[in-house]
């Protein structure tokens, strides 16, 4: 397994644009994560999936985001409209369960600038 | 509210030394503590973990040490490496939910 992917690795855009991030998942993983990375917070949970049903959105900062799991093998995040103070890197992660004696799988991430 | 919680954004040691990296928590009932180490341009990568029934895991150079009653993990790397440089981010989690995680320490070794 070529570990979860995640497309574009680096996006730039412009202010009130829409942004879509995607996340290829490991085959078999039933859980999903999207997480953001700021320098202050560190590693945010934005929202998580089982079985492609969101089970916790409580993260996702504003209406602006949006989150998908259409299929067991596909995600995506989207920002409409996108603001500057959305620039940070955007991890995915899959695991077969959420906590405990389970490390995550993350991806390499997408940097996003919005300017 | 961050319930993990690393204080030092960053840390500089000596090839050979020790590192300890130090993390806090607010939630009493986190049973499992994890850290993570990340290198630029690449996703965290599972390091090391410890169970709450438990005081101290050892994985070769990697030691984590669990202080329940203070609330406060710690990473040991003996001896430190210039390849053990990257950030460290601590996390736990609550029986089976989500992990929580803490803003991270960059950890530089010095040759």
């Amino acid at each position: 397994d070529a570990g979860v992917i995640q497309s574009p690795r680096h996006e730039v855009t412009e202010m009130g644009q829409e942004v879509t991030l995607r996340c290829k998942p490991i085959s078999g993983h039933d859980y999903l994560f999207w997480y953001r990375q700021t320098m202050m917070r560190g590693l945010e949970l934005l929202i998580y999936f089982n079985n492609n049903v969101p089970i916790d959105d409580s993260g996702m900062p504003e209406d602006r985001f949006s989150a998908k799991m259409p299929n067991a093998s596909f995600s995506t995040l989207k920002i409409q409209p996108s603001e500057p103070r959305d620039s940070a890197v955007y991890f995915c992660a899959s695991s077969l369960a959420p906590g405990i004696n389970y490390g995550y799988t993350f991806g390499s991430g997408t940097r996003l600038t919005v300017v | 509210d961050q319930q993990v919680k690393q204080n030092s954004p960053s840390l500089s040691v000596q090839e050979g030394r020790i590192s300890i990296l130090n993390c806090d928590y607010t939630n009493s009932m986190f049973d499992y503590f994890l850290w993570y180490k990340k290198y630029p341009a690449e996703g965290p990568t599972f390091l090391i973990s410890i169970s709450s029934i438990k005081d101290k895991n050892e994985d070769g150079r990697f030691t984590v040490f669990l202080n329940k009653s203070a609330k406060h993990l710690s990473l040991h790397i003996v001896p430190s490496q210039p390849g053990d440089s990257a950030v460290y981010f601590c996390a736990a989690s609550e029986g089976n939910n989500d992990m929580r995680f803490g803003a991270g320490t960059r950890l530089t070794v010095k040759p």
